[in-house]
């Protein structure tokens, strides 16, 4: 059962930079797992953010950008502002028309 | 503008059964995959089920395999979900979202909540 890994929660300071995770829980996550990223503020649909690794989707700041860092996609958010505060889920490509999410990640800017 | 617009939801019983549907608008329907995604209350989201736009290859995740289809009909631009056997575990809000292929999910619709309790 492949497991896909994000920290449970981060905090940044507004102005900061963050760096958001997904990993694997056995292997490493390379650009074949097209990794994306959601955004999602409570009672809200998923926004989408970036996709095939680093490909920001229509009208994202960019600010948001993404990459693999090791062997892990990162999103990484520069110059956070208070309105980035939300849920950060990344969903991974398994082959076979299967994709599994991560468990999301709560950002707090303060 | 791209539009999905999920509907469908309610509150059933366990072992009941109940349709989704997701009417899209705003784009080729018949040229694009469509996904569900669902989220437990106060959980993640959970990728559920995928089907081609060329509607003969379905995927589901295990948790819903053999219990859930996923279906579409082009001429009625419209995404459904047949859910059967339910569980409390499938308690969720369902959201359908319109697929980047193998680069995940590009638009999303607004979600449908199911109960599933007694």
């Amino acid at each position: 059962q492949t497991v896909v890994t994000q920290e449970p929660s981060f905090s940044v300071s507004p102005g900061g930079t963050v760096t958001l995770t997904c990993g694997l829980s056995s292997g490493s996550v390379s650009t074949s797992y097209y990794p994306s990223w959601y955004q999602q503020t409570p009672g809200q649909a998923p926004r989408t953010l970036i996709y095939s690794t680093s490909t920001r989707s229509s009208g994202v700041p960019d600010r948001f950008s993404g990459s693999i860092l090791g062997n892990k996609a990162a999103l990484t958010i520069t110059g956070a502002q208070a309105d980035d505060e939300s849920d950060y889920y990344c969903v991974l490509y398994m082959g076979s028309g299967i994709w599994v999410f991560g468990g999301g990640t709560k950002l707090t800017v303060l | 503008q791209v539009q999905l617009v999920e509907s469908g939801g309610g509150v059933v019983q366990p072992g009941g059964s109940l349709r989704l549907s997701c009417a899209a608008s705003g784009f080729t329907f018949s040229n694009y995959g469509i996904h569900w995604v669902r989220q437990a209350p106060g959980k993640g989201l959970e990728w559920v089920a995928f089907i081609r736009n060329d509607e003969n290859n379905k995927y589901y995740a295990d948790s819903v395999k053999g219990r859930f289809t996923i279906s579409r009909d082009s001429s009625k631009k419209t995404l459904y979900l047949q859910m059967n056997s339910l569980r409390a575990e499938d308690t969720a809000v369902y959201y359908c979202a319109k697929s980047r292929g193998e680069y995940g999910m590009d638009v999303w619709g607004q979600g449908t909540t199911v109960t599933v309790s007694s």
